[in-house]
């Protein structure tokens, strides 16, 4: 299957710092990439969609501003949350899909906000 | 917009047993349906995946059953082994590189000794 890499995969911040996690595919060339948040023992939930080149398209109730997405090749894709808060402590997690349209997902990011 | 519902939230099976986990999807227009596994703290893994034009697919000890009718799809474990003991996921969209997953609940399986 396709390998997509995703780091780091734990990181700790300060409040109010700002932390980017990347998320490449490494043996093909991803048109699309998303972006998922997981809270403990539910479901992943869709935070927004990326296409190389062009701006992400935000799920609602996610503030664009405060997580930015770049996806400026189509093998990587970053999520920068900006100004970290307690509250965005979670597990985030990318996926990419190729011309197949399956998505393939990295192995998480767990962020950890002090 | 689509949603997908999973049954059981939890499962226990003995090894070697099999095991079986339901989901239903809502918008008759999705035509892709993936499953994946992910282990605690690990992203989600692909491990099978249907398209509508199929009723069955099979790979080893899964398969994946889908009635397009009644719009419900089923994975089944056979001969399950400790280490099928995961979270799996199913999930449904339409096909096409941007096309948004629309998750179920998740289904938590543990197989004991």
């Amino acid at each position: 299957g396709a390998v997509v890499s995703q780091h780091p995969s734990w990181v700790i911040c300060k409040s109010g710092t700002s932390v980017k996690i990347e998320c490449r595919s490494l043996d093909f060339q991803a048109t699309t990439m998303f972006w998922y948040r997981q809270f403990p023992k539910q479901s992943l939930m869709l935070m927004a969609t990326s296409n190389e080149g062009s701006k992400a398209t935000y799920e609602q109730g996610v503030e664009k501003d405060k997580f930015l997405i770049n996806h400026a090749s189509l093998t990587l894709s970053t999520l920068t949350v900006t100004s970290a808060h307690p509250e965005d402590s979670s597990f985030y997690i990318c996926s990419a899909s190729g011309v197949r349209g399956i998505q393939y997902f990295g192995a998480g990011t767990r962020l950890s906000v002090l | 917009g689509e949603n997908v519902e999973q049954h059981p939230s939890t499962l226990s099976v003995q090894e070697g047993d099999s095991a079986v986990i339901k989901c239903t999807y809502s918008d008759s227009a999705s035509n892709y349906f993936p499953w994946y596994k992910q282990e605690l703290g690990k992203g989600p893994q692909l491990i099978i995946d249907i398209r509508s034009n199929v009723g069955e697919k099979k790979d080893q000890r899964i398969a994946v059953t889908l009635n397009k009718t009644a719009k419900h799809f089923s994975l089944h474990i056979t001969e399950t082994q400790p280490e099928d003991s995961a979270v799996y996921f199913c999930a449904a969209s339409l096909t096409g590189t941007a096309s948004k997953l629309t998750f179920g609940t998740g289904t938590r399986l543990q197989v004991t000794l």
